[in-house]
């Protein structure tokens, strides 16, 4: 079935550091992409997204762009802040099918 | 604000008892949706919801039940028979179903149920 493999956190990082979320996903079909954030106790909120191949979403400096030949979707940020310290997942929407899967998420720690 | 609340924030249970779940939205959305979060997993579909007084099971139904009486609202109760309920559960809503997989969703800030 549809699937979607996120790194393995924790990630822990020094403030104003580079970071990288790798997510790649399976291809079937024309999925859409998304990153989710969720903050410490609270519900998820839509980061970015990317609907084909090429799309880079961008949002709060966050970026991914949408690989169709690497089936990825990593998501980057040149600084971390302190206040970016959340659990990131990567989701894939599988178009017609209108299902949605949600990768197991990735824990990010900003450290000052 | 237009936007998705659950409640309670916290819920305790005893063995063999029924537990509802709050969920109400005010976005007008026509769909609405529950998950199970545990801890080191993605999020599980628990039952979906199309359209008011239609639902269907998702992929871990078993020991849950749901109403859609009202558009704005999505309780779910957690029966004696879901055998493992402690969980942080989510609800969310989006504005159809149909367009699910390529619009954004709305998540509730949770209910965290622990059974004691």
């Amino acid at each position: 079935g549809d699937s979607v493999t996120q790194m393995e956190g924790p990630v822990t990082l020094s403030e104003e550091a580079f970071l990288t979320i790798n997510c790649t996903y399976t291809a079937t079909g024309y999925p859409s992409l998304f990153w989710y954030v969720q903050y410490p106790g609270e519900g998820l909120q839509l980061l970015l997204k990317a609907t084909k191949a090429d799309d880079k979403g961008s949002n709060k400096g966050f970026e991914a762009t949408y690989r169709k030949e690497t089936t990825s979707f990593h998501l980057e940020k040149g600084s971390v802040q302190v206040s970016d310290s959340a659990v990131y997942f990567c989701v894939r929407g599988s178009g017609g099918y209108q299902k949605v899967t949600f990768g197991t998420g990735t824990k990010l720690q900003v450290i000052p | 604000d237009g936007g998705i609340t659950q409640s309670p924030k916290y819920l305790f249970r005893k063995e063999g008892q029924n537990v509802t779940l709050s969920c109400e939205q005010n976005l007008n959305h026509d769909a609405m949706y529950w998950y199970r979060q545990d801890p080191g997993q993605g999020l599980r579909l628990i039952y979906y919801s199309q359209i008011v007084n239609d639902f269907q099971k998702g992929d871990i139904a078993e020991g849950y039940s749901v109403s859609r009486e009202k558009k704005e609202s999505f309780p779910l109760t957690v029966t004696s028979a879901q055998k493992n309920p402690t969980a942080f559960y989510l609800c969310a809503s989006s504005i159809d179903w149909d367009r699910y997989s390529n619009t954004e969703a709305f998540f509730g800030q949770g209910t965290r149920l622990t059974v004691v």
